[in-house]
Parts: C-alpha cells; structure tokens; sequence
C-alpha cells in the first residue's frame, strides 16, 4: 500500500529559527515528489522534486529528495509568523495518475 | 483566469440527501480530481479523471459518484449523504502526464448532520 510519513506532525518555534520538516514514503512507480503549503484553504504548490540530490531553493525555504533512502526534507530558515501553516507532502505516482498525501506538518511560529 | 474553482463553499445536509459538487478549472487541464480532507489524515484521493468521458477510482470512492462531461468540469456526487462523508472537499487539477503540479480549488465545507 503506497504510504507517506511526515515528521514531527506539530512543531512550535520562535520567529528566526530553522525548522526542517521531513517526509518519508513508499509508493509503486514514483514519479516526484511535491510539497504544498496550507493556510486557510487551498494547498499552495512550493517544490516539486524528482531527482535525488539537487537542491531546491525558493528564498528562505529549500527542499532535497533522496530516492534511495526514500525521503525528502523542506528547510525555511529564519522563520517568520507568516511561515505559519500545515505543510503538506505528496507524491505523484502512476503518471500522475495518483497523488498520495502525507498528513501534514503543522508549523506555528510565535514572535 | 479564476484557476479552479468550486461550488457552493459551504453545506449542510441531513442523512440520506444528495448533493453534487462542481469544479471548473480553466487552464486547459487533462487530469482533474477529487479529495476529501479529515483532521489529521491529509488529503484523501476520492475519484480521478485523465479527459472528458473518463472517471477513475482513487483511494475512498464508496458511496461517491463522479462525471466529466466537458473537460473544464468535475463533478462529485453524493448520492446519500451519511455523517462519515462531513469533510472538506478539494478539487484539484493538472497538466497530463507525469511531473506537474497540481492546482487547487478553494475548497467545500460539508457537514451531515
């Protein structure tokens, strides 16, 4: 049964510190591997990551995949309130035929 | 463009109702589909489409229905709502093929009460 574990499932930090958030999975026919980011509503696209080893980098956050030990972790550095939210990870099998969502990693992040 | 949009946002309905939800996207995408999200599971893969006129089963398809008449829409049907389908529900959709993201609808709050 394809699975996707996230770790920790809460996390409380302080504005400026560096959290890294991890995701695990087990899926038949990988394809990529996507994280998302949930405020209020709708899931909001931050990375999507296929090749094992290459960084990616949006300003303050930053996510790597590692295909053979199967994970993937997203960094925000410097955290602000606004960084803030349910951190969702995914991973498209099947062709995108499939999208297997992990449960979410909810950051609060006090001034 | 909207991007995907859903309708209504919010509704109750009492056991036994039925209900459809629709989703529009306008982006032109081949792969639309429906989740549903419950406290402290994530988002769950209700029903698939890959084109206008085909459906697929995802993860937690008893007792939902779906149709994609035309390629902009998705339709999600509860045919009797039972209290285990009070959820949100999210539509999302993507280019085909492997390596696209998804896009996201707003979301619908359904309670059954």
């Amino acid at each position: 049964e394809d699975k996707v574990v996230q770790s920790p499932l809460s996390l409380v930090v302080h504005e400026g510190d560096t959290v890294t958030l991890n995701c695990s999975y087990e899926v038949t026919n990988f394809r990529s591997l996507l994280w998302y980011k949930q405020e209020k509503k709708a899931p909001t696209f931050l990375f999507m990551l296929t090749s094992s080893g290459i960084e990616k980098k949006s300003g303050r956050l930053s996510s790597i995949l590692d295909k053979k030990e199967l994970f993937s972790i997203l960094n925000i550095t410097a955290t602000q309130t606004g960084d803030s939210a349910v951190y969702l990870c995914a991973v498209e099998a099947d062709y995108g035929q499939n999208f297997v969502f992990g449960p979410g990693t909810r950051l609060s992040v006090l001034p | 463009n909207a991007g995907v949009t859903q309708t209504p946002k919010f509704r109750v309905l009492k056991t036994g109702q039925s209900m459809t939800l629709l989703c529009a996207q306008d982006m032109n995408h081949e792969y639309m589909y429906w989740y549903r999200q419950d406290p402290g599971m994530g988002l769950r893969l209700i029903h698939y489409s890959v084109g206008e006129g085909t459906t697929a089963k995802g993860e937690v398809p008893d007792g939902y229905n779906v149709s994609r008449l035309k390629k902009q829409n998705f339709l999600l049907g509860l045919e009797s709502a039972a209290p285990s389908q009070t959820s949100v529900y999210f539509c999302a959709s993507s280019l085909a093929g492997q390596g696209h993201e998804q896009y996201f609808g707003p979301g619908t709050r359904l309670t059954v009460t």
